[in-house]
């Protein structure tokens, strides 16, 4: 159980396009998931938290209309690069948040995205 | 603001040898810590936990934590490893575990198993 898909898995795009990354849960509903990014050979940093059917919640220094967040369904958000630029190639890894007995939170990630801009 | 350090950035161990990894925090209160393994290419996967009580924690794929708070830390343990447990690891802490907790990460370990 708690399993969380993302797609692609890879995608390479031409600057000035956009993308769209999926991540899903597959086997539960999560309101809230959750966007990091990764360089290579660091660590993960979260760019915002993705609430169902509200805006998304940006951390400092994520520019917002350039990362879309979209929650529409307790199953799915998806994270839209607009005109991106090569400086946005990194590894993408969303999480979903799920409730555990006791009323604690726990966060099962997605096996990332790996976005290459030319 | 919590924050976590991960002061080995390498580590090489021989296959069977017992592993430990440095994980550590920076939180005024009581904090909520993680342990991942990330493969290369693959997204994190949860080894274990620290919430409250016990601080010797068990996880998967035969991995240990110990909380301890007088030092600030929550080392990862392995007795014996073994060549599939080559992967980054990271250490992570959040402050609460209700609402939309967020997670701090450190960099990260990186690990070798030589035969």
């Amino acid at each position: 159980g708690a399993v969380v898909s993302q797609h692609p898995s890879w995608v390479i795009c031409k600057s000035g396009t956009s993308v769209k990354i999926e991540c899903r849960s597959l086997d539960f509903q999560a309101t809230t998931m959750f966007w990091y990014r990764q360089f290579p050979k660091q660590s993960l940093m979260l760019m915002a938290t993705s609430n169902e059917g509200s805006k998304a919640t940006y951390e400092q220094g994520v520019e917002k209309d350039k990362f879309l967040i979209n929650h529409a369904s307790l199953t799915l958000s998806t994270l839209t690069v607009t005109s991106a630029h090569p400086e946005d190639s990194s590894f993408y890894i969303c999480s979903a948040r799920i409730q555990t007995s006791g009323g604690l939170y726990e966060q099962y990630f997605g096996p990332g995205t790996r976005l290459t801009v030319t | 603001a919590q924050s976590v350090t991960q002061p080995d950035i390498h580590i090489t161990v021989s296959e069977g040898a017992s592993l430990e990894l440095r994980c550590n925090y920076s939180y005024g209160a009581t904090p909520y810590l993680f342990w991942y393994v990330q493969s290369p290419g693959q997204g994190l996967q949860l080894l274990l936990k620290y919430f409250s009580g016990d601080t010797l924690v068990q996880g998967i794929k035969g991995f240990e934590a110990e909380f301890k708070r007088s030092q600030s830390s929550f080392n990862l343990r392995k007795p014996s490893v073994h060549w599939s447990d080559a992967a980054e690891y990271f250490c992570a802490v959040a402050k609460s575990n209700f609402g939309n907790e967020k997670l701090t990460f450190g960099t990260g370990t990186r690990l070798t198993i030589i035969p």
